[in-house]
C-alpha cells in the first residue's frame, strides 16, 4: 500500500523556472526527509523537517511542512540543469520512528 | 570519511540463476538496510539490521532472497533463485541511530539485469 503520494511524477522544464513538487499522506508523521537522487548514485539528504508549519531553506530549494504534519512540499527557484533529478520525499509515522516510508518520487529534468 | 561501499555495480544473470550483492557501511554505523529499487521509483525496504539482528524482513521475498550480517559490519544479500521481476538497483544504506528521523547514506547501487 503507498501511503506516500508525490506529484507530480514526471515534471520538465526549463532552466530559470521555479518548480513545486507535493509530499501528500492521509497519516500524520513525526518527520519528514526529501531526498535528491541522481543516475548512477544512491539518494542523498537534503532536509529533515519535524515541527508542523516548519519552513527550511537551502539555497534556492525551499521546504515546508504542513501545520497537520500531513503534507509537505519542495519548492524550486529559478531552476538550474544541476537540479535535475529524482526527488523523493520519506516520512516517519509518529509512534514507529524506526520506519521509514518512501514516495514513489518525482522526477525533474532541466533543460538548459 | 568513507561512504557505503557496494558491490558488484552491475551484474546481468539469466533467469533462475542465483546472485549475491555486498555492502560495507559506514563505519560505527549500527543499522544497515537493503532496497529494491525499479527505474524511476521510491526504493522499497527489504530488510533492515539493528547491529547483526534483524528489525525488520516484513517485505523481504524469503522462498527467494536472504540477507545477513555477520558481525554486525559487512552484509551480504542473496537471491536464488532469480525472476525477471528481480531486475532492479538494489541499494545499501547505513545510519547511525536507526530511527526514521536520522539520515540515511546510501551506496551506489547494484544495477541487477536478469534475461
Amino acid at each position: 500500500t503507498q501511503l506516500l503520494e508525490q506529484s507530480p511524477q514526471f515534471l520538465s522544464i526549463q532552466e530559470g523556472e521555479n518548480l513545486t513538487v507535493y509530499c501528500n499522506s492521509s497519516s500524520v508523521f513525526s518527520s519528514l526527509q526529501w531526498y535528491r537522487q541522481e543516475p548512477g548514485e544512491g539518494p542523498v539528504l537534503l532536509v529533515t523537517v519535524v515541527t508542523g508549519g516548519e519552513v527550511k531553506k537551502l539555497k534556492r530549494l525551499t521546504f515546508q511542512f504542513g501545520d497537520a504534519r500531513k503534507d509537505s512540499s519542495l519548492h524550486i527557484t529559478a531552476a538550474q540543469p544541476g537540479d535535475t533529478g529524482l526527488y523523493l520525499c520519506a516520512g516517519a509515522y509518529a509512534g514507529n520512528n524506526r520506519k521509514l516510508i518512501w514516495g514513489l518520487g518525482t522526477s525533474l529534468a532541466v533543460n538548459p | 570519511e568513507a561512504g557505503v561501499a557496494q558491490s558488484p555495480r552491475y551484474k546481468i544473470i539469466e533467469k533462475r540463476q542465483s546472485v549475491a550483492f555486498w555492502c560495507n557501511p559506514i563505519s560505527g554505523h549500527a543499522t544497515l538496510y537493503w532496497y529494491q529499487q525499479i527505474l524511476g521509483q521510491g526504493p522499497k525496504l527489504l530488510i533492515q539490521f539493528q547491529n547483526n539482528g534483524v528489525v525488520d524482513d516484513s517485505q523481504l521475498p524469503k522462498d527467494r532472497f536472504s540477507a545477513e550480517r555477520l558481525k554486525g559490519v559487512d552484509s551480504t544479500l542473496k537471491i536464488q533463485p532469480a525472476k525477471l521481476e528481480d531486475s532492479a538497483v538494489y541499494l545499501c544504506a547505513s545510519s547511525v541511530t536507526g530511527t526514521a528521523t536520522g539520515e540515511l547514506f546510501f551506496g551506489e547501487g547494484s544495477r541487477l539485469t536478469v534475461l
